[in-house]
């Protein structure tokens, strides 16, 4: 079965960090992009960032600009997002999405993950 | 950055009935325009890639068209499991979504 599958979340005080993880399977992984995609309680959803396949192009919301990192581990299946000086507004549940097609460095996303919540909170 | 407008906001219809959603980029995306589904606790679902293009097992009452900067979402007869979040997403410059069209049971 085709999966990704988040972990990482968590309660974080203000100011701290995390870093989250989204491990693949069931597909060749190293061919893909990988995004990340959060959303806030009873909010929209807003795009945070993008790694390539070869990591040779990655891109950040504005919102999350000097203070996130994205990475991929191909060897792993995994990419990882790790999250610093967060604050209020990161509060949210955060989902790792495929892009479609294959080889594509952007598309659509065709496969999600189930999310891992992020909440930061004193 | 593009922005994109979805309306309505929310859209009350009756099972068995047509709905249609709309997407407004603010400035031409060209055809790169997605369209998600979205049910409560679950994570978005892809229905339209490229403006017109049906994902993978999404059933044929889905349509979508569109290219520039308005877009359409229709489904032709509404089934209760369609009753849910509807965002769409362009990849012409980064990535951005629109903020979401509620379709509610009316």
């Amino acid at each position: 079965e085709v999966q990704l599958v988040e972990s990482g979340g968590g309660l974080v005080k203000p100011g701290g960090s995390l870093r989250l993880s989204c491990a693949a399977s069931g597909f060749s992984f190293s061919p893909f992009a990988i995004n990340w995609v959060r959303q806030a309680p009873g909010k929209g959803l807003e795009w945070v960032s993008s790694i390539s396949r070869n990591s040779d192009y990655i891109y950040y919301a504005d919102s999350v600009k000097g203070r996130f990192t994205i990475s991929r581990d191909d060897a792993k299946n995994s990419v990882y997002l790790q999250m610093n000086i967060l604050t209020a507004e990161d509060t949210a549940i955060y989902y790792c999405a495929r892009v479609f097609p294959r080889i594509a460095d952007r598309g659509s996303f065709d496969v999600w993950g189930q999310g891992t919540m992020v909440t930061v909170s004193s | 950055e593009i922005v994109l407008t979805q309306s309505p906001a929310t859209l009350s219809l009756s099972p068995g009935e047509r709905a249609t959603l709309s997407c407004r980029a603010s400035q031409s995306v060209s055809t790169y325009l997605a369209w998600y589904q979205q049910r409560p606790g679950q994570a978005p679902r892809l229905l339209i890639y490229d403006a017109s293009n049906r994902a993978t097992g999404i059933p044929a009452r889905f349509s979508g068209s569109g290219s520039g900067t308005d877009f359409t979402l229709t489904i032709s007869s509404l089934e209760a499991e369609d009753f849910a979040l509807y965002y769409c997403q362009q990849r012409s410059d980064v990535y951005s979504f629109g903020q979401g069209t509620k379709l509610e049971i009316k």
